[in-house]
Parts: structure tokens; C-alpha cells; sequence
């Protein structure tokens, strides 16, 4: 069973306050690890994907790196419009066909101006 | 280009009713998946299509089901809707390969009476 857990569940900052939350996650193969923000009544929108232990990625204010045991996302100098859930997911091998994303519960981010 | 497209965007039921939801992908895209997103449970796989296909299967009853057109567009059905059912229904697209990343669209919010 492919399991995902994100730590802290909540965390607030102040802006400008530089952070990382974590993701740990327990699969058989790693196909991709992916981030989503989502704001408060809407779908997740996409950030990041991760394949392979060592790789990272930069969007603005955002690093996201990969192990082979968990992900972390970065956010240097967060503003008060980074304030979002962040969602971690995973899919898995399975040997053929495996799509589903399999999701960790998120951190609430708050970041106070 | 146009993002994925959910109708309708909110719902009220009464408990035995059935209910069925649409997701319009985003162009090109052949692969739909489904997810309901509780407080407590996050979000969690339904099922997911491909070419009319399902290729995919979450662990829910059977009272959940669904279906993909030719023209990748998908709707997802619950019958016989119980009280649990009242949660944030996502539905994301895809190219359809592997790790390809998965477009959310906004959700459709189902209260269940």
C-alpha cells in the first residue's frame, strides 16, 4: 500500500520567513512524485513533478528536492499570496498500468504580512 | 488553452438520490481520473479513463461509477447517495502516460441531505 505523510500539518510564518515542509512517502517504485497548492474552494493546481532521488526544481519563490525516502518544498521569503494547502502526491510502479495519485493530507500554509 | 472544466459546480441532494457529474479535459488530453477530497480522508482515487477505458479502480463501492466519451470527456455517477457522500468531487487530466502530470479542474462541491 503506497502511502504518503506531509509534515507539519499547519504552519504559519511571517513574511519573509523562509521554511520547508516535508513530504515522506512509502511505495514499491517511484514513477513521479508530484506538488500541488490549492486555495481554499478550488482544485489543486499543479507545481512541481519529481522522478529520481537527487533532482530538484525552482519556480519563483519555491525549490522543491526529492530523496529516495520524501520530498521537501522550500519556500524562501514566502509573501501572504503563498498562503495555500500543499498537497504531495505520488504514483507508484506497478508493473504496467498504475495512474492513480496517491495523496499525503497536506500542510496550511499561513504566511502573515 | 482552456483548463479542465467541471459542471455543475455545486450540488444539494437528498440521501437514495443519484447524482452524475461531467469534467470536460483539457484539449489532447485522453486520460480523466476522479478524486473526492473530504476534510478527513484528503483526497482519495476513484477511478480513472482512458480512451474510453477504465484503467484504474480506488477502493469505493460500487454505487460509484463512471464513463468516457469518445471525445475524452468523462462523468462520474453515485446512486443511491448516503450522507458520506457530501465531499469536494475533482476530476484531473492527463496525456495519459506515464508520471504524465495530472490538471485539476475547480471541483464540484456535493451536499448530501
Amino acid at each position: 500500500e503506497d502511502q504518503v505523510t506531509q509534515s507539519p500539518e499547519a504552519l504559519r510564518l511571517q513574511e519573509g520567513e523562509s521554511s520547508s515542509l516535508n513530504c515522506s512517502y512509502t511505495v514499491s517504485g517511484l514513477r513521479g512524485l508530484f506538488w500541488y497548492r490549492q486555495d481554499p474552494g478550488k482544485g489543486p493546481e499543479f507545481l512541481f513533478t519529481l522522478y529520481s532521488a537527487g533532482e530538484e526544481k525552482e519556480k519563483e519563490r519555491l525549490k522543491a528536492t526529492l530523496t529516495k525516502k520524501e520530498s521537501f518544498l522550500h519556500i524562501t521569503a514566502p509573501k501572504p499570496e503563498d498562503s495555500a494547502t500543499y498537497l504531495c502526491a505520488v504514483q507508484a510502479e506497478r508493473g504496467g498500468s498504475n495512474y492513480k495519485l496517491t495523496f499525503g493530507k497536506g500542510t496550511l500554509l499561513t504566511v502573515n504580512p | 488553452k482552456a483548463g479542465v472544466t467541471q459542471t455543475p459546480r455545486y450540488l444539494i441532494k437528498t440521501r437514495g438520490q443519484q447524482v452524475t457529474l461531467s469534467c470536460s479535459p483539457i484539449s489532447g488530453h485522453r486520460s480523466v481520473s476522479w478524486y473526492q477530497q473530504t476534510p478527513g480522508q484528503g483526497l482519495q482515487f476513484l477511478f480513472e479513463y482512458f480512451s474510453e477505458t477504465q484503467r484504474n479502480k480506488g477502493n469505493f463501492p460500487g454505487r460509484f461509477s463512471g464513463r468516457q466519451f469518445s471525445n475524452s470527456r468523462s462523468e462520474m455517477n453515485v446512486s443511491t447517495l448516503e450522507l458520506g457522500d457530501s465531499a469536494l468531487y475533482l476530476c484531473a487530466s492527463s496525456l495519459g502516460g506515464n508520471a504524465e502530470t495530472q490538471y485539476f479542474g475547480p471541483g464540484t462541491r456535493l451536499l448530501v441531505l
